[in-house]
């Protein structure tokens, strides 16, 4: 079964630069979620699509945006990047925003 | 918010051993997930369940959404099961929020 799709899988990238991180839910998939796990934590919510429109946002940034297109996928922009933001960057999607989100593999964020 | 708190955080088994993995919910919940974070970070889906029982395998789960608890059963643990368990709920608005999670080491 097709399941979700995220690139990079790794990410290396110096202070202050910009990063994009791209997720391709599950085919049908409308709705779309963006989760940041730091070293040791569990993963926080910090931003969610459905039908293209943002519908609900957690703890994300102002230095990050994100957004979802025609096709579903969605990509997280984050900008002036810090230490801090070195994660594994999760994204998951659903189905009419409810019942089961599935997760994609994640993207490894590495700031210098 | 919601809080959730996952027992015990640690928990070392000899292979073959079962053991339960307890999640408590502060408030009434739309959806409950476990899933199980393997050694290269990968979030498996493991159960949706936000009422009643489930069985999949040697793992089985059990909510109780009146006292806001839910149980996670392993039997018979193998070294592949090692990892962290997460928890995760939502309420409204469809995020999830997870527990702290349980680190299970399985020892041959």
């Amino acid at each position: 079964a097709a399941g979700v799709i995220q690139s990079p899988r790794h990410l290396i990238k110096e202070k202050r630069e910009t990063a994009t991180l791209k997720c391709y839910p599950i085919p049908r998939h409308d709705t779309v979620y963006w989760y940041q796990q730091g070293p040791g934590q569990d993963p926080q919510f910090l931003i969610s699509f459905y039908e293209k429109m943002q519908s609900d946002k957690g703890s994300i940034p102002d230095r990050f945006s994100a957004q979802q297109f025609s096709d579903y996928h969605s990509e997280l922009n984050m900008s002036s990047l810090e230490l801090g933001d070195s994660a594994l960057y999760f994204c998951a999607s659903s189905y009419l925003g409810a019942y089961e989100q599935y997760f994609g593999p994640g993207t490894r964020l590495t700031v210098t | 918010g919601i809080q959730v708190e996952q027992s015990p955080p640690d928990l070392i088994l000899q292979e073959g051993a079962n053991s339960t993995l307890r999640c408590n919910f502060s408030d009434s919940v739309n959806n409950l997930q476990w899933f199980h974070q393997n050694p290269w970070g990968q979030l498996i889906n493991l159960f949706y369940i936000p009422s009643g029982t489930k069985q999949n395998g040697r793992l089985s789960a059990t909510t109780v959404a009146t006292e806001r608890y839910s149980l996670l059963y392993i039997s018979s643990s193998q070294t592949t099961d090692s990892g962290v368990y997460f928890c995760a709920v939502e309420t409204s608005g469809s995020r999830l929020t997870f527990g702290e999670g349980t680190q299970l080491t399985v020892n041959p």
